[in-house]
Parts: structure tokens; sequence; C-alpha cells
């Protein structure tokens, strides 16, 4: 099991380029969450998709952030144009049932830098 | 208002002793799950342990359990014999059905900074 792989794992971009972000969940996970972590705001949850269908985008925070899920072994975190204030570490999850519980296993998370 | 509430931003713990990691929530929801995470320098989120509302029993997970007090709305980690390996961001988390009531999301709080010293 290669758990939820994220990628990159470090970015830094000067503001107004595009940034996207990329996550393989783990295979059977039907759940996929993407949250953002600064200091400020802590863990947030952008978006999630159940059966690669977006069910709460309400955390996205403005136009500029948009998330696709083409299959269910793929999704993607796109920011454009990128400003100063998305750094922030991103982390992609995915989510299956254990101990009767549906458990978040994190990627390894992409650390955005704008420039 | 808060869902989750962690008051302690730092810890300190001696090596091999216990440690108690506070958390409380708020939630109407009757259905609920509660979670704690690790996160050490490197980054990585760790799953811990999970507690459900209707647990009659306190989750338990090798050196980490869970003291769960529903009427109280705590659930607080406890760490017994503590290494110097879990120096790390400790996060509790609340998952509960969002007011649609069609699915359910992880809400964290802010986390608390354990140093375990030699």
């Amino acid at each position: 099991d290669a758990g939820v792989i994220q990628s990159p794992r470090h970015e830094v971009t000067e503001m107004g380029q595009e940034v996207t972000l990329r996550c393989k969940p783990i295979s059977g996970h039907n759940s996929l969450f993407w949250y953002r972590q600064t200091m400020m705001r802590g863990l947030e949850l952008l978006i999630y998709f159940n059966n690669n269908v977006p069910i709460d985008d309400s955390g996205m925070p403005e136009d500029r952030f948009s998330a696709k899920m083409p299959n269910a072994s793929f999704s993607t975190l796109k920011i454009q144009p990128s400003e100063p204030r998305d750094s922030a570490v991103y982390f992609c999850a995915s989510s299956t049932r254990r101990s009767g519980a549906n458990v978040l296993t994190f990627g390894a998370g992409s650390r955005l830098t704008v420039l | 208002a808060q869902k989750i509430t962690q008051t302690q931003p730092g810890m300190f713990v001696q090596e091999k002793e216990a440690v108690t990691l506070d958390c409380t929530y708020d939630t109407s929801d009757p259905s609920y799950g509660l979670f704690w995470y690790k996160q050490p320098s490197s980054g990585e989120m760790i799953f811990l342990i999970y507690q459900g509302s209707y647990d009659q029993q306190n989750a338990t997970e090798g050196r980490y359990s869970l003291n769960f007090q529903k009427a109280r709305k705590s659930a607080n980690l406890v760490i017994s014999a503590s290494q110097l390996g879990d120096s790390a961001m400790y996060f509790c988390a609340m998952r509960e059905l969002i007011s649609s009531g069609s699915a359910r999301q992880l809400t964290f709080g802010s986390g608390t900074q354990l140093t375990v010293l030699p």
C-alpha cells in the first residue's frame, strides 16, 4: 500500500502563475479531501469528493481555486492566478472505514510558496 | 463558534511519564466521531485513535487512549510512557453530519505541540 501520493512536495512560484497540485488516493477509497494548513488558520477543508463527485466545496477560498477528480485514482487542485496569501501546505486525504469510522489517511502534503 | 477547542498550545512531559492532551467539542448532532492525529516535524498527518459518539467504552490503541466524557463534550488524548518520538503536534478532530445530512466532514482543532524531555 503506497498510501496517498501527492506531487509536487514543494512548489515555489511567482504571483500570478498557475499552480497545479496532484493527488493519487489509496486504491479502493471512495472519498477524497483537500485540506490547506497555515499557521494563522490551521487545517481547513477546501473540498471533498465522494465517488469522484464534488460534495462540498464551500471551503474553496475563491474562484481562483478549482478542483477536479476525473477518475477514482486522480485529483487535482488548481490555483490560477496564484497569490502570496495562497502560500500554505496543501494536504490530500482519502478515506475508508476502519475501526467503525471513516478514517482519513493523509498524503505527505504539498508545500506551496508564492512569491 | 469553535467546533473543536484545544486549549493547550504547548505541553511538556518527561520521558516515560504519561500526558493528557485536552480536547473539547461542540455539536448538536447525536452521531459523530472524534479523532486524534499526530503531525511530527516532517509534516505528515498520522491517524492515532478514534472514538464514536455511541461507543460505550473509551478507545485504546497501544499507548494511546481516549478519555471520552460525552456529557462534558470532551475527548482528551492520554499518552502513556511518553517517548522522545512522541514529540509532535497533536490535532483533535470531529466528524459530524453536515446540515444537509448528506455527508460528513472532518473539522480540526488548532493543535497542541507536545515536547517530550529526556
